[in-house]
């Protein structure tokens, strides 16, 4: 069946270094694919996503392009702040008609001032 | 806009008592809805989903249940709560027809059996 699996962490950086959280996916079809964010003791927010093959999604400075060769979906930012600390979820929707999404297992990141 | 609220925000329960998770939706009509769980330090666990009033599907088995009485409520059950069903739990709703629609979610309700 479809499934996502991203890089485990946490991830520990410094503030403005370079992250690259991978995510990579297996799916029939053409799925969508999205980047989650997670903020201690809240709901999921949509960080940014991506439609078909070669998009590239962005948001506050967050990028992910979708490679279909790859099977890959990886975030990128090139100057992280503390306040991206969170955990991130990258994520595939199903192509049934209920159109779920599947998620990864979440990567913690960790930005030290 | 689309708004979800999610309640209560936390929890605790003894082992063996019932439980009800409430989430409603507003301004937008027949949205799908589903049921998350988040256990500590794990990924999302789709429980449930729903694309109208009273059609539900469940993705686990489990002591667990929901209903949708109303076009945008969603309700997460259970007769008798077990240590296990303890985690975050994250109500969500997407818009029907279109599969690049993304889920946007409540502020998820943390539940503590004790």
């Amino acid at each position: 069946g479809d499934s996502v699996t991203q890089m485990e962490g946490p991830v520990t950086l410094s503030e403005e270094a370079f992250l690259t959280i991978n995510c990579t996916y297996t799916a029939t079809g053409y799925p969508s694919l999205f980047w989650y964010v997670q903020y201690p003791g809240e709901g999921l927010q949509l960080l940014l996503k991506a439609t078909k093959a070669d998009d590239k999604g962005s948001n506050k400075g967050f990028e992910a392009t979708y490679r279909k060769e790859t099977t890959s979906f990886h975030l990128e930012k090139g100057s992280v702040q503390v306040s991206d600390s969170a955990v991130y979820f990258c994520a595939l929707s199903g192509v049934d008609s209920s159109y779920k999404l599947i998620f990864g297992s979440g990567t913690r990141l960790l930005v030290r001032p | 806009s689309q708004t979800i609220h999610q309640w209560p925000a936390t929890l605790v329960q003894p082992v063996g008592s019932p439980l009800s998770l409430e989430c409603t939706v507003e301004g937008t009509s027949n949205p799908n809805l589903y049921w998350y769980r988040q256990a500590a330090g794990r990924g999302l666990q789709l429980l449930f989903y729903s694309v109208g009033i009273g059609q539900i599907s469940s993705e686990v088995p489990q002591n667990l249940s929901a209903s949708r009485p109303q076009d945008r409520q969603f309700i997460l059950s259970s007769k008798k709560l077990l240590l296990s069903d303890s985690g975050f739990y994250l109500c969500a709703w997407s818009v029907p027809g279109a599969n690049n629609s993304p889920l946007h979610f409540g502020n998820g309700t943390r539940l503590t059996v004790t």
